[in-house]
């Protein structure tokens, strides 16, 4: 009974070519975040949505892309990848106002 | 291909010992905090959470301690076992907002 699910889960691109990582939820939670999660390193956060209300961090890099159509939907676009941006993306959501996030299983980004 | 990675801390217990995991925390205004466990190549996982105003959190094999005073949150598992090998993050969540932020993880490793 998956919660959080991430398609696909390794996904190999080449330099400077589009990839688009998608995320869906059954929980019907407000929140959907995407994290970027470097090998041995913190999950950092790129952006996250509150309903349809996008929330950029000031470091995410304009390489770093998102779409929400709908609750239970939430795209990651990379529009030119680079060497530096393969890593694990995981999804995230969450209800409103209540901290606990429930994570996906992640993609593996290989740049090629 | 990926940066190298930073290395974790790392704590090796014997299985049947008691782990205790530590963490600093950043920002006197976080009133959540919250223990992840990930494992390999998976997203994070809840096991605990705290609210600033209780000192003691306790769940099956796990207590969470939070002294606020030196800002420091501690994981505590009991009887260690094999499968509770993996790298576990704190995160804390100031307070009104919907964001998580990430402590650096500590490996724990369980040694027969």
């Amino acid at each position: 009974d998956a919660m959080v699910i991430q398609n696909p889960r390794y996904q190999v691109t080449q330099f400077g070519k589009p990839v688009t990582l998608s995320c869906s939820q059954t929980l019907n939670h407000n929140v959907m975040y995407w994290y970027q999660q470097k090998s041995s390193q913190a999950p950092k956060l790129l952006f996250h949505y509150y309903d349809k209300d996008f929330n950029n961090e000031a470091d995410t890099p304009d390489n770093f892309q998102s779409r929400r159509p709908n609750t239970s939907f939430c795209f990651l676009d990379i529009r030119s990848p680079g060497l530096g941006d393969a890593a694990m993306y995981l999804c995230a959501t969450s209800r409103v106002r209540e901290s606990e996030q429930y994570f996906g299983p992640g993609t593996r980004l290989t740049v090629t | 291909g990926e940066s190298v990675g930073l290395h974790l801390p790392t704590l090796s217990v014997q299985e049947g010992d008691n782990s205790i995991i530590n963490c600093a925390y950043s920002n006197s205004a976080s009133d959540y905090f919250i223990w992840y466990k990930q494992e390999s190549g998976k997203g994070p996982q809840f096991i605990i959470d705290i609210r600033s105003n209780m000192d003691k959190r306790q769940g099956q094999r796990v207590t969470v301690l939070l002294n606020k005073t030196v800002k420091h949150l501690s994981l505590q598992i009991a009887a260690t076992q094999p499968g509770d090998s993996a790298v576990y993050f704190c995160a804390e969540g100031p307070y009104n907002t919907d964001k998580l932020i990430f402590g650096t993880g500590t490996r724990l490793q369980v040694f027969p």
